[in-house]
């Protein structure tokens, strides 16, 4: 069973425009959330995180939204640039379980900024 | 300084064969983490080590597989008598601590091919 989920294989947007990615978790126990970016042939980079004390978390360009009652939450890229083509990734911990190192991803969405 | 090495970056067997990936963490990082990347999928986590010791394998398959992380050198996943369903890309990462996720910086990964 998927305890996080990316509905959206695939979003395109054109340069300069918003990107909204979503992530949507079942697990209750997690109460951490990072975005990973990923370009083909690398490994994973950490973008961004949000603990679940709060419902918004900001870092220049990207946005990062907890909404904790609907076990949802979404990266906003604004404004797009071509270089952030790449595929997203979204993850979840649990720290009150004393497991905050093992990370659960979803399966990733691929974002293309066209010029 | 470098980031996370992983060697070799691909790597083909046969079945039945043994498969050996390595993973030199960070520089002054102790804490390393196992992630497995099957086609179409998300991460999954493998295993926690520490130097010497092995903190958390509970993502890792009961028979075949292995890991280690010696004192001297790098961490090892082994996986013996490979099939092709360990066909993947095989994530390491390293941490400081065992605390906080965003300190874990990955590598580029090994892409295992099973023929």
């Amino acid at each position: 069973d998927q305890q996080v989920k990316q509905n959206s294989p695939s979003l395109s947007v054109q340069e300069g425009r918003i990107s909204i990615l979503n992530c949507d978790y079942t697990n209750s126990m997690f109460d951490y959330f990072l975005w990973y970016k990923k370009y083909p042939a690398e490994g994973p980079t950490f973008l961004i995180s949000i603990s679940s004390i709060k419902d918004k978390n900001e870092d220049g360009r990207f946005t990062v939204f907890l909404n904790k009652s609907a076990k949802h939450l979404s990266l906003h890229i604004v404004p797009s640039q071509p270089g952030d083509s790449a595929v997203y990734f979204c993850a979840a911990a649990g720290r009150r379980g004393g497991s905050n190192y093992k990370l659960t991803f979803g399966k990733g969405t691929l974002l293309t900024v066209n010029p | 300084n470098a980031g996370v090495m992983q060697n070799p970056r691909h790597l083909v067997r046969r079945r039945g064969q043994e498969a050996r990936l390595r993973c030199s963490p960070m520089k002054g990082h102790s804490h390393v983490y196992w992630y497995r990347q099957l086609p179409e999928e998300g991460l999954k986590f493998m295993v926690y080590l520490q130097k010497e010791n092995i903190i958390d394998e509970s993502g890792m398959p009961k028979e075949r597989f292995s890991a280690e992380f010696p004192k001297e050198g790098p961490s090892i996943l082994r996986i013996q008598q490979v099939v092709r369903g360990d066909s993947a890309a095989y994530f390491c990462a390293s941490s400081p601590t065992g605390y906080g996720n965003t300190e874990a910086f990955f590598g580029q990964g090994t892409r295992l091919t099973v023929v």
